[in-house]
C-alpha cells in the first residue's frame, strides 16, 4: 500500500498570503495524484487532478506541481473561503490512499 | 448537473448489516466508475469501493474485503454498497463518488451517516 505523508499537518496563514502544502509518497506514483478540499460539515472537492489539472470550476490561484513521490499545491494569495482541509490521493495502485490532510487556518 | 443522492444509513449493532443506496442523475451512469469512500468521525478520507459499470469490475480494501459489495442496477441509475458483520470502526460518513474515466474522484454526494453501536 503507498502512504501518503501531508505536511505540515496545520498551516497558520493571513488571507493574501501564499499556502505550500506537501504530500509525499512512500513510492513513485507518476503523477497520478490530486488535490481535494473539504470544509466543515461538506463533502470533499476536486481541486487538482493528475498533479497539476485544475478541476473544472477552480479558480486559478490554485496550482500542483511534483512528480515521482513529491508533490506540492499552492494557494497563491489566499482567499477567506479557502481556509478548510486539504487531502492529497493517490490513483498509482490499489488500493487507492489518502493523505491525513492539511488543515489551512487563519492566523 | 450531477446529482448524487445517498440514503440507507443510521445506526445498527456490531455484527448487523445494512444497505447503502446512491440514486444518480445528470450523467451516463452506464459508463461511469462509482466508488464509496468514507470518513470516520474527525479522521481522514478512506476508499472503500469501487465498480466499473461498463464492464462490472469490482474493487474493495482490504479493510472491508469480504463484508461489503458493491452493485450497480444500470437500469435505476443507482449505486448500492451491502455492509454486513458491521464493526464499530465502520462507524463513518459514506460519501458516493464518480470518477470520470478513471481518474479522480470528481463528483461527491453529500454523504449518508452510518453509526455502528450497541
Amino acid at each position: 500500500e503507498i502512504v501518503l505523508t501531508q505536511s505540515p499537518a496545520t498551516l497558520s496563514l493571513s488571507p493574501g498570503e501564499r499556502a505550500t502544502l506537501s504530500c509525499r509518497a512512500s513510492q513513485s506514483i507518476s503523477n497520478y495524484l490530486a488535490w481535494y478540499q473539504q470544509k466543515p460539515g461538506q463533502a470533499p472537492r476536486l481541486l487538482i487532478y493528475d498533479t497539476s489539472n485544475r478541476a473544472t470550476g477552480i479558480p486559478a490561484r490554485f496550482s500542483g506541481s511534483g512528480s515521482g513521490a513529491d508533490f506540492t499545491l499552492t494557494i497563491s494569495s489566499l482567499e477567506p473561503e479557502d481556509f478548510a482541509v486539504y487531502y492529497c490521493q493517490q490513483r498509482s495502485s490499489w488500493p487507492i490512499t489518502f493523505g491525513g490532510g492539511t488543515k489551512v487556518e487563519i492566523k | 448537473e450531477v446529482q448524487l443522492l445517498e440514503s440507507g444509513g443510521g445506526l445498527v449493532q456490531p455484527g448487523g448489516s445494512l444497505r447503502l443506496s446512491c440514486a444518480a442523475s445528470g450523467f451516463t451512469f452506464t459508463s461511469t466508475v462509482m466508488n464509496w469512500v468514507r470518513q470516520a468521525p474527525g479522521k481522514g478520507l478512506e476508499w472503500v469501493s469501487t465498480i466499473s459499470n461498463s464492464d462490472g469490475r469490482t474493487f474493495y480494501a482490504d479493510s472491508v474485503k469480504g463484508r461489503f459489495t458493491i452493485s450497480s442496477d444500470n437500469s435505476k441509475n443507482t449505486l448500492y454498497l451491502q455492509m454486513s458483520s458491521l464493526r464499530a470502526e465502520d462507524t463513518a460518513v459514506y460519501y458516493c463518488v464518480t470518477r470520470s474515466n478513471w481518474k479522480a474522484f470528481d463528483c461527491w454526494g453529500q454523504g449518508t451517516l452510518v453509526t455502528v453501536s450497541s
